[in-house]
């Protein structure tokens, strides 16, 4: 079975540009969950989606919004990009809505200059 | 905000040295989640705690939760190159559904 994708794997932008990331989870996994982890730190947590709802915010922006498709697939957009959003964004799967058992994916990898 | 402090942060040892990387907390944590990480990857799962107390064993690695759960500890047993990346811990402060990551352990075992 495949894991979870999230395309496209590197992104390039200027700031002020809006970008759209991508995710598929692991087929049967219903809830998904974005983080970004900017380098040197840990993954930070930015939402979760469970059966097409969003079920739990981090602490960022209004300009950061997500939302799940009848698939369960999953798009994080990001507007009037700032050159600190440059990060690793990291979409992560589970079966059912718990964190216990999340599956990454590898990431797509955005710079904004 | 719930904090994991991770130590050390970076760590560089010889194949089949011995190692305990340490996830720290002032917070009571409902599950404690270990990853490994290597470069241009997402973390990949290695273990899940949830009772106070628990050690779990996986091949040469054990991990340990806190009574209190407030803390976890990740030992290494005869490292090996394969093992290097970086050791991220996760936990779920109270059911909330969201992961509060440490910064990690960047560990190095060299030939």
């Amino acid at each position: 079975d495949a894991g979870v994708t999230q395309s496209p794997t590197h992104l390039i932008k200027t700031r002020g540009q809006q970008v759209t990331l991508r995710c598929s989870p692991i087929s049967g996994h219903k809830s998904v969950s974005w983080y970004q982890q900017v380098l040197g730190q840990g993954p930070q947590f930015i939402f979760q989606y469970y059966e097409k709802e969003e079920r739990g915010r981090g602490n960022f922006p209004d300009r950061f919004s997500a939302r799940q498709f009848p698939n369960y697939s999953s798009e994080l957009n990001v507007n009037a990009l700032l050159l600190g959003d440059s990060a690793l964004y990291l979409c992560a799967s589970s079966l059912v809505r718990t964190v216990n058992e999340q599956f990454f994916g590898p990431g797509t990898r955005l710079t904004v200059l | 905000t719930q904090l994991l402090e991770q130590s050390p942060q970076f760590l560089s040892i010889q194949e089949g040295e011995n190692l305990t990387v340490y996830c720290n907390s002032s917070s009571v944590f409902s599950s404690l989640q270990w990853y490994r990480q290597e470069p241009g990857e997402g973390p990949v799962l290695l273990v899940t705690v949830v009772t106070g107390g628990e050690v779990k064993k996986l091949k040469r690695l054990t991990f340990q939760f806190g009574d209190a759960r407030k803390d976890s500890s990740l030992h290494i047993t005869a490292a090996q190159p394969g093992d290097t990346g970086l050791y991220l811990c996760a936990g779920e402060p109270g059911s909330n559904y969201k992961l509060t990551f440490g910064k990690g352990t960047l560990l190095t075992v060299n030939p």
